[in-house]
């Protein structure tokens, strides 16, 4: 079964500083990965995706995301942060049903602080 | 303006008492998804359905029902067989397209027992 791990609850960062959220995944196959943000009460966001080609994705708000299958690794980044991107992110990876069907597995979030 | 609508945003449920949440979309999507989210855990699949009069159990079933009578429908009926039913419950819905769609979501509805 596909999974994906987010190995720190918790990220701190001083505004302007590059930021880094981690995500490791495991699946069969060709992985289909999403970075998702959270504000508090609030639902979902999608931020990027990788389907294929590039390794490296841009997203919404200057994120990006950086494909390696060698570390099968899907780092979230942004050059340069901001206090309003003070939020949960949640990696996901597709898994792909037995009957056709799709499903998306979420990690366990990674909660970003930006201090000013 | 194209989206998800959950609704109640806040509901308060006494023991015993079967809840239902309600979850449209306008986006023409062909697949719904129902999320519980607790603190610390990430979402877990309720429930999910890619196409009408038809859906599948996700990986937290028991003590939850679904229906899918129409495209833009996918209510979630909290029965009192969920032992423990205060969670932040989220709907989202996506295009099929091989899988390679992103998930839209709404705006969750906080399910709190009494």
């Amino acid at each position: 079964a596909q999974s994906v791990a987010q190995p720190e609850d918790q990220v701190n960062v001083a505004e302007g500083n590059p930021l880094t959220v981690k995500c490791t995944y495991s699946v069969s196959g060709n992985p289909y990965l999403f970075w998702y943000v959270q504000y508090p009460n609030r639902g979902l966001q999608f931020l990027l995706k990788y389907i294929t080609g590039d390794n490296l994705v841009k997203g919404s708000y200057g994120f990006e995301a950086e494909f390696n299958k060698s570390q099968t690794s899907f780092h979230l980044k942004k050059p340069s942060a901001l206090v309003s991107d003070s939020a949960l992110y949640f990696c996901a990876v597709r898994d792909i049903q037995d009957t056709g069907g799709f499903k998306t597995i979420f990690g366990a979030g990674t909660r970003l602080f930006v201090k000013a | 303006d194209g989206g998800i609508t959950q609704s109640p945003k806040y509901l308060f449920r006494k023991e015993g008492q079967n809840v239902t949440l309600s979850c449209e979309q306008n986006l023409n999507h062909d697949a719904m998804y129902w999320y519980r989210q607790d603190p610390g855990q990430g979402l877990r699949l309720i429930y999910y359905s890619q196409i009408v009069n038809d859906f599948q159990k996700g990986d937290i079933a028991e003590g939850y029902s679904v229906s899918r009578e129409k495209k833009e429908s996918f209510p979630l009926t909290v029965t009192s067989a969920q032992k423990n039913p205060t969670a932040f419950y989220l709907c989202a819905s996506s295009i099929l397209a091989m899988g390679t769609g992103e998930l839209f979501f709404g705006e969750g509805s906080r399910l709190t027992v009494l």
